[in-house]
């Protein structure tokens, strides 16, 4: 079967960095994406790594280690607006198949 | 206007009624998702489809269909809806270069089952 985790909370400073980590168990991997969602709202996609290493889109980060079956996003000069729920996904491919499966979610709260 | 509508945003109805959530998209993507969202377990893919009557099961299919008439259309029904069906409900949308992760998400439909 498939399984992710994620951390459930994360607390940080506006001005800071923070990273948020993800690992998975998966039969089929594919790549690893993040996505944002802020409360009441609908998640929005921010980045996808099939292939090990770094991805730098402005103040976010997605790292992904398939030796390691890990993954992080790292957000930096963290805004109070960066304040959400951010979720680790993988794709899933087997015979026949071919899923994106969503973590739990991680709550990112960002104090003044 | 939104790349992604769904309708209803918000419904209550009663155990035992037929639902339909509809979703449309202006994107012009030919892959289609449908997510449950419940607190605490994130999001949980329903069916999705990658072009029109092409159907495939997600993760929780069981007590849901769907129907893909049309390239900007992707329908959910619940054929007799239980409380445990209410939850937040997502469509979403990608290309054929996206990977397969939905890209782009509808505002969300509520739906409650009393």
């Amino acid at each position: 079967g498939q399984s992710l985790e994620q951390p459930s909370e994360v607390t940080a400073v506006e001005g800071a960095i923070v990273q948020i980590n993800c690992t998975y168990q998966t039969s089929g991997f594919y790549g690893l994406s993040w996505y944002q969602q802020h409360d009441g709202g609908a998640p929005t996609f921010l980045s996808y790594n099939a292939l090990d290493g770094l991805e730098e889109t402005g103040r976010f980060s997605s790292f992904l280690s398939r030796s390691d079956s890990y993954g992080y996003l790292l957000l930096q000069e963290l805004q109070m607006k960066d304040s959400a729920s951010y979720f680790c996904a993988v794709r899933d491919m087997g015979v026949g198949d071919d899923k994106i499966i969503f973590g739990k979610g991680t709550r990112l709260h960002i104090l003044p | 206007d939104a790349d992604v509508t769904q309708t209803p945003r918000n419904r209550i109805t009663k155990t035992g009624k037929r639902i339909m959530l509809e979703c449309s998209q202006t994107k012009g993507h030919d892959r289609m998702y449908w997510y449950r969202q419940d607190p605490g377990l994130g999001l949980r893919l329903i069916y999705y489809s990658f072009d029109v009557k092409d159907i495939n099961k997600g993760e929780i299919s069981d007590g849901y269909s769907v129907s893909r008439q049309a390239q900007a259309k992707f329908s959910l029904s619940l054929e007799s809806a239980i409380p445990n069906q209410t939850a937040l409900y997502f469509c979403a949308t990608s290309d054929r270069d996206g990977g397969n992760q939905p890209q782009h998400f509808g505002d969300g439909t509520r739906l409650s089952i009393l």
